[in-house]
C-alpha cells in the first residue's frame, strides 16, 4: 500500500516552460488537494478536487491548472513556468467524512 | 474567509522543559482540527484529529486539546527527537472542502 505518491520528486524548469505533476494515491479517497508551501508561509491550497472529474480553485489558483479524469490521480500543471512558482508542492488526499489527510513526499520545483 | 493561525513561529525549549502551541482558527462551523508533525524535507505526519469543544487526544508526550476557538498542542518533557514543525488544519463543515493549513511552529529541543 503507497498511499499517496507524487511524481517528480525534483525538477528544474526554465522560465517559459510547461510541465505537469502526478499525485497518485491507492486508499480510493474521494478528496484530493494540492499545496505549494514555502518559507514562512505554510501550506497555501493550490486547487482541490471532491470527485472526479469536479475540481475547485483553492487561495493561490494562479498559472495552475489541475484535472482528475481519474479518482485516483490529480495532475497538477505549469502552462508557462515562473520563477514566483519555485517551491515545494505537496499533494494531499482524504476520504470523505474523515478528514485525516495523507499527503504524498512532495516535489521540489525550482524555475531559473 | 476562513483562517488558522499558529503562534509562536518558532519555539526553543530545553529538553524536559514542558510548553504549549497555539493554534486559533476561524472557519465557518468546523468539522475537524488537525494536528500534524513535518520533518525537513518530507510530507507532513498525521498526529491527532478533534472534533469538538472538550475533546482532548494524546500520543506519547504530545496532548492536543481544542476549544471552540482554538487548539492547543501541550509538549511534556520534550526530548530532542520531537523537534521538527508542528502544522495545523481545519477542515470546515461538509459543502467547503478546503483544508486549511496555519503556517506552523517550528519547535527546537535543546539537548
Amino acid at each position: 500500500n503507497a498511499g499517496v505518491t507524487q511524481t517528480p520528486k525534483f525538477r528544474v524548469l526554465k522560465t517559459g516552460q510547461s510541465m505537469t505533476l502526478l499525485c497518485a494515491q491507492d486508499m480510493n479517497h474521494e478528496y484530493m488537494y494540492w499545496y505549494r508551501q514555502d518559507p514562512g508561509m505554510g501550506l497555501r491550497l493550490i486547487h482541490y478536487s471532491v470527485g472526479e472529474g469536479t475540481t475547485a480553485k483553492g487561495e493561490v489558483p494562479d498559472g495552475y491548472n489541475v484535472s482528475r479524469l481519474k479518482k485516483q490521480n490529480f495532475l497538477l500543471g505549469l502552462e508557462s513556468a515562473a520563477p514566483s512558482q519555485t517551491s515545494v508542492y505537496f499533494c494531499a488526499s482524504i476520504r470523505r467524512g474523515a478528514g485525516q489527510a495523507f499527503f504524498g513526499q512532495g516535489t521540489r520545483l525550482t524555475v531559473v | 474567509e476562513d483562517q488558522v493561525t499558529q503562534s509562536p513561529e518558532a519555539l526553543r525549549l530545553q529538553e524536559g522543559e514542558s510548553s504549549s502551541l497555539n493554534c486559533s482558527y476561524t472557519v465557518s462551523g468546523l468539522r475537524g482540527l488537525f494536528w500534524y508533525r513535518q520533518d525537513p524535507g518530507k510530507g507532513p505526519e498525521f498526529l491527532f484529529t478533534l472534533y469538538s469543544a472538550g475533546e482532548e487526544k494524546e500520543k506519547e508526550r504530545l496532548k492536543a486539546t481544542l476549544t471552540k476557538k482554538e487548539s492547543f498542542l501541550h509538549i511534556t518533557a520534550p526530548k530532542p527527537e520531537d523537534s521538527a514543525t508542528y502544522l495545523c488544519a481545519a477542515l470546515p463543515n461538509f459543502g467547503n472542502e478546503k483544508l486549511t493549513f496555519g503556517t506552523g511552529t517550528r519547535l527546537t529541543i535543546i539537548p
